[in-house]
């Protein structure tokens, strides 16, 4: 059975700093990788997904990389700012007969400024 | 398109009373998943549809949740008899395959008294 752990579970910077947050998976028959942001009370906003055979994808000051052979993602998110205080969360797609998305916990991160 | 259209949006009910949660997939979606998210568990997935036969219902609690989807536009999510402990967050989700992003909705906050 998949199991997808997000490490920190919380963590507070000052605004401008980057940072990492960390994905892992245990089973690397993935399709793709996945994501997205919640903010208190909201749903879920997709913000990039990784497919199975990329290394790394980008949006604005949002960078993501898949190792799928060790089982980690990463989330690089560059001169971060109060607006991106939020919970993030990663997902993975399986592959084969259980194309389930199964969610890590989350990381609550909070730019101070 | 609208994106993924759950309702309601908020939900109090008497335990013991019948709930039944909907959903809009965004049109063209092969996929939709039913999630619960909670402090304690975070997201759990209940079930998935693909082209609206249900194939994984493993995470369904108990024979109290059940799952339709009788059209490519349409889902139920019904709880009955309902109890203190159903309540969460409920999230409808939909993907057009396996391959591409899933896309969420704002989510139903149950609340059983």
């Amino acid at each position: 059975k998949q199991e997808v752990t997000q490490i920190p579970a919380a963590l507070s910077v000052p605004e401008g700093e980057n940072l990492v947050l960390n994905c892992s998976f245990t089973d690397s028959a993935i399709y793709n990788l996945q994501w997205f942001r919640q903010d208190p009370g909201k749903g879920l906003t997709s913000l990039l997904l990784i497919q199975s055979s990329q290394r790394e994808q980008t949006s604005g000051r949002l960078n993501a990389s898949l190792d799928k052979s060790s089982g980690r993602s990463t989330l690089y998110i560059a001169a971060s700012q109060p607006g991106d205080s939020a919970t993030y969360l990663c997902a993975v797609r399986q592959s084969g007969s259980a194309r389930q998305l199964t969610f890590g916990s989350g990381t609550q991160l909070t730019v101070l400024p | 398109d609208a994106g993924v259209i759950q309702s309601p949006r908020h939900e109090v009910t008497e335990m013991g009373q019948e709930v039944t949660l909907r959903c809009k997939p965004i049109s063209g979606h092969d996929y939709l998943f039913w999630y619960r998210q909670t402090m304690m568990r975070g997201l759990e997935l209940l079930i998935y549809f693909n082209n609206n036969v249900p194939i994984d219902d493993s995470g369904m609690p108990e024979d109290r949740f059940s799952a339709k989807m009788p059209n490519a536009s349409f889902s139920t999510l019904k709880i009955q008899p309902s109890e203190p402990r159903d309540s969460a967050v409920y999230f409808c989700a939909s993907s057009e395959d396996s391959y591409t992003e899933a896309f969420f909705g704002q989510g139903t906050r149950l609340t059983v008294v």
